[in-house]
Formats: structure tokens, sequence, C-alpha cells
């Protein structure tokens, strides 16, 4: 069974540009959770999907946005890059139902020059 | 705000020694608890999932639940080198379709050869 994949694996970015990050839950995994984990800080809930929903957001500004598809891939987007947004972009997904762990991608390493 | 604490360490063990690593919550209704490995520069790694008060064993690994106490720990027997790395505990900390995880911010556990 395919685990959660993410890409790109590393980014470079200059102030004030956009990105775009991906992540493809495991088959069967309808939520999707995105995680931020600066260097030396512990994971930041940033958004919650489900169902092509958002059902949640951490405490971030308008400028981190997302989607998901109805194949229940996602997408994360940060506008107006800062360079407090270099950090580990973590994607996770889990079944809806039940009790189930969420089970992370290998993320995405961004970084603003 | 409901939380999850942990001793952000570090932790150091000689190569052979029980590690033990504890985590407090504040949400009562808490009912699933999980401990995550997360090796430097890579993604957390599910290694145990716990439900019910009392000891729950996986190989070298056991994790222990006290709801009463609002305490979960994880115990590492024969740590290894490889051991080294930092335990992340989650916590689902709402019931019903609001699945939402709350990690803490991780203990640092280096084993010595």
């Amino acid at each position: 069974e395919a685990g959660v994949t993410q890409s790109p694996t590393h980014l470079i970015k200059t102030r004030g540009q956009q990105v775009t990050l991906r992540c493809s839950p495991i088959s069967g995994h309808t939520s999707v959770y995105w995680y931020q984990q600066a260097l030396g800080l512990g994971l930041q809930f940033l958004l919650w999907y489900d169902e092509g929903e958002e059902r949640n957001r951490g405490n971030f500004p308008p400028r981190f946005s997302g989607r998901q598809f109805p194949n229940y891939s996602s997408e994360l987007n940060v506008n107006a890059l800062e360079l407090e947004d270099s950090a580990l972009y973590l994607c996770a997904s889990v079944q809806t139902m039940g009790r189930q762990p969420q089970h992370f991608g290998d993320g995405t390493r961004l970084s603003i020059l | 705000q409901k939380e999850v604490e942990q001793n952000s360490g570090p932790l150091s063990v000689p190569e052979g020694a029980i590690a033990s690593l504890n985590c407090t919550y504040s949400d009562r209704v808490s009912q699933s608890f999980f401990w995550y490995r997360q090796y430097s520069g890579k993604s957390p790694e599910l290694i145990m999932s716990i439900y019910s008060n009392g000891d729950k064993e996986d190989g070298r690994f056991t994790a222990q639940l006290n709801k009463a106490s609002q305490y979960v720990s994880l115990l590492i027997r024969d740590s290894q080198p490889s051991d080294s790395a930092t335990y992340l505990c989650a916590v689902r900390t709402s019931g019903g379709s609001n699945y939402k995880l709350t990690f803490g911010k991780g203990t640092l556990l280096t084993v010595n050869p």
C-alpha cells in the first residue's frame, strides 16, 4: 500500500513569491491535514480537509490556504512568502471514522531567501 | 486550550538501558493516544497507538495509559543508538467527527553507545 506522498521534496523561494505544495493521501483516506514545522519547533496545525471541505484551520494568516480535490488529494498554497515561512511542511492522512492515527508524508522542505 | 505536555529533554540514556518518555494531556474526554518518532529532518513515524487504560507492548516498546491521571508514557527497552530521535506524543482531543490530533512539542532522546 502506497503511503502519503508529497511534492516537491524541496523548494527554494524568495520573499513575496507564492508556492503550491501537493499531497496525495493513502488510498481510502478521506481526510488530509497540513502541518508546519519550523526548525527546532513542534508541529503546528495548519489546515484540515475532509470530503473536499475545509473543516478546521490553525492560527495562521489567510495567505495560507488550500483545497482538497474529489480524489482526496490536496494542495497547500502560501502567498506573499515571508522569511519565517521557511519550514518543513507535512501532510498527513487518516480515515475519517474511527480512532485511526494520522500517517505522514515525507514533507516538503521550503526555504525562503 | 487543549494541551499536550512533554518534557523537551534531552533525555540521555546508555545503550541497553530503558528509556522512559512521559506525556500529560488536559482534555479529559480524549480517547486515542499515539506516539510518533521523528528523526532529525524527517517526518514523524507512528510507532504506537493506545486506546485503553493499561499497558500495550510491541517489541521493545511499551505504551502505558492512565486516563484518570491524564498520563501516557512510552518505555523503550534495550535502547539502541538508532532509537535516538525526537518522540512526539499525540492525543485525539475531541470525539465524534471532529477528529483532530494535538501534538506535544516532543522529547529528544539520545542513546549513547
